[in-house]
């Protein structure tokens, strides 16, 4: 059974440029969950999208958006980059959102 | 958001056993995980507990969870070189939606 798959794995972006995220989670689980990991911060969470809808969102300016698919793929987008964006942006998939979530190995954006 | 606290780092000898410590300040967590997390890599699932359990046992992993003085412990029976890793500690409740709450992580470091 695949595991949760994130692309592309590195990124090097601009300052005021936008990059958009891809995750696509193991077969048969419908929530998504994306997280923010940084040396200074932590792990933090971003948003959550279940069968296509957003159920919870994290402590995140708007520039931080995301989507999910009828297929499960979730995509997140970060407009308008600043460089304390770079970070491990990590996906996680769960059956149901509530039990065992199960990460991918994470894209690492770097922003200059 | 709530606080879940780790200690930073641990050092033990090959053989030995590994006892990893987090507390937590929400009464309500419902879920408490642990995540081994290695260089350059995602977060891998190790194991979890329901809030009403006290004891998970899963071969060389045992987690204790002391829920009057929001404690939870993960032992590593027979410590190896490659369990030298970040361990992070995390806990959900449904106040939180369920998005996981991450501890700083505990920097474990097995030597020969």
């Amino acid at each position: 059974k695949a595991g949760v798959t994130q692309t592309p794995r590195y990124l090097i972006k601009t300052r005021g440029q936008q990059v958009t995220l891809s995750c696509s989670p193991i077969s048969g689980h419908r929530s998504v969950s994306w997280y923010q990991q940084t040396p200074g911060q932590g792990l933090q969470f971003l948003f959550e999208y279940f069968s296509e809808t957003q159920r919870n969102k994290g402590n995140f300016p708007g520039r931080f958006s995301g989507r999910q698919f009828s297929n499960s793929r979730s995509e997140m987008n970060v407009s308008t980059l600043e460089l304390g964006d770079s970070a491990l942006y990590l996906c996680a998939s769960s059956w149901d959102g509530h039990t065992e979530a199960f990460f991918g190995q994470g894209t690492r954006l770097t922003v200059v | 958001g709530e606080d879940v606290e780790q200690s930073l780092f641990l050092s033990v000898r090959e053989g030995d056993s590994s006892v990893i410590n987090c507390t937590y300040t929400d009464s309500s967590s419902t879920y408490l995980y642990w995540y081994k997390q290695e260089p350059g890599a995602g977060l891998q699932l190790l194991t979890y507990i329901f809030s009403n359990m006290d004891m998970k046992q899963d071969q060389r992993l045992t987690v204790l969870l002391n829920k009057k003085d929001k404690h939870l412990s993960l032992r590593i029976a027979d410590t190896q070189t490659g369990d030298s890793a970040i361990y992070f500690c995390a806990e959900t409740h449904i106040n939180s939606g369920y998005a996981l709450n991450f501890g700083k992580g505990t920097s474990l470091l097995v030597t020969p």
